[in-house]
């Protein structure tokens, strides 16, 4: 069955500076991934969705690349502000004909002031 | 315009006993998936329901189960409630069927403890 990784670990990064979170996906080549951020006790909000002959995709200070030979995503976040602090999330298409999203464990941002 | 809608919000309920959640989609949304969500992962799948029909199951037990209702809104159903079912249990809800090409808009999640 396919599986995301994502770093479980907390990711502190001053503000202003850029963070990166990355998505690792196996056993599975997606033509979509997706991008969420969650905040505490509450649903998930979409962000990006990027697909496979897309290399890279932006949105005010965020922007996505998709390396399907890598099985790669990585997400940032450019001029990071304290409020950008939440748990960001990377989502595959499940596959295999069912509909639904497979998601990753999500990294955990704190931008430091 | 109101979002996706979760009754209720939190729940308490004993081991071995039944719950039902309910999801109201967007307006002009016709597709319902349910999630749920331990603490410290990422969302589950559980169930997907286009136009009233079910198109996708995720690995869960028969004890969950769901449905969708004429006006598009749905109810996750658990019977024999375990410990382990304790989770945030999320709807989605989108206006096709909820591929990976699809934004997905999520409720603010139904917070169920099994004492």
């Amino acid at each position: 069955s396919q599986k995301i990784e994502q770093n479980s670990e907390a990711l502190n990064i001053q503000e202003g500076k850029t963070a990166t979170l990355t998505c690792n996906y196996t056993n599975y080549s997606p033509a979509y991934l997706q991008w969420y951020r969650q905040d505490p006790g509450r649903g998930p909000v979409f962000l990006l969705l990027i697909r496979e002959n897309e290399k890279e995709k932006r949105k005010e200070r965020l922007k996505v690349t998709f390396d399907t030979t890598l099985k790669q995503s990585l997400f940032h976040i450019t001029a990071s502000q304290p409020a950008d602090s939440a748990t960001y999330l990377c989502a595959l298409e499940m596959g295999g004909g069912a509909d639904g999203l497979t998601f990753g464990k999500g990294t955990h941002l704190i931008i430091q002031p | 315009d109101a979002g996706v809608t979760q009754s209720p919000t939190h729940l308490i309920k004993t081991r071995g006993q039944h719950v039902t959640l309910r999801c109201s989609p967007i307006s002009g949304h016709k597709s319902v998936s349910w999630y749920q969500q331990v603490l410290g992962q990422g969302p589950q799948f559980i169930f997907q329901y286009y136009e009233k029909e079910e198109r996708g199951r995720g690995n869960f037990p028969d004890r969950f189960s769901a449905r969708q209702f004429p006006n598009y809104s749905s109810e996750l159903n658990v019977n024999a409630l375990l410990l382990g079912d304790s989770a945030l249990y999320l709807c989605a809800s989108s206006q096709t069927r909820t591929g990976g090409n699809t934004e997905a808009f999520f409720g603010q999640g139904t917070r169920l403890t099994v004492v």
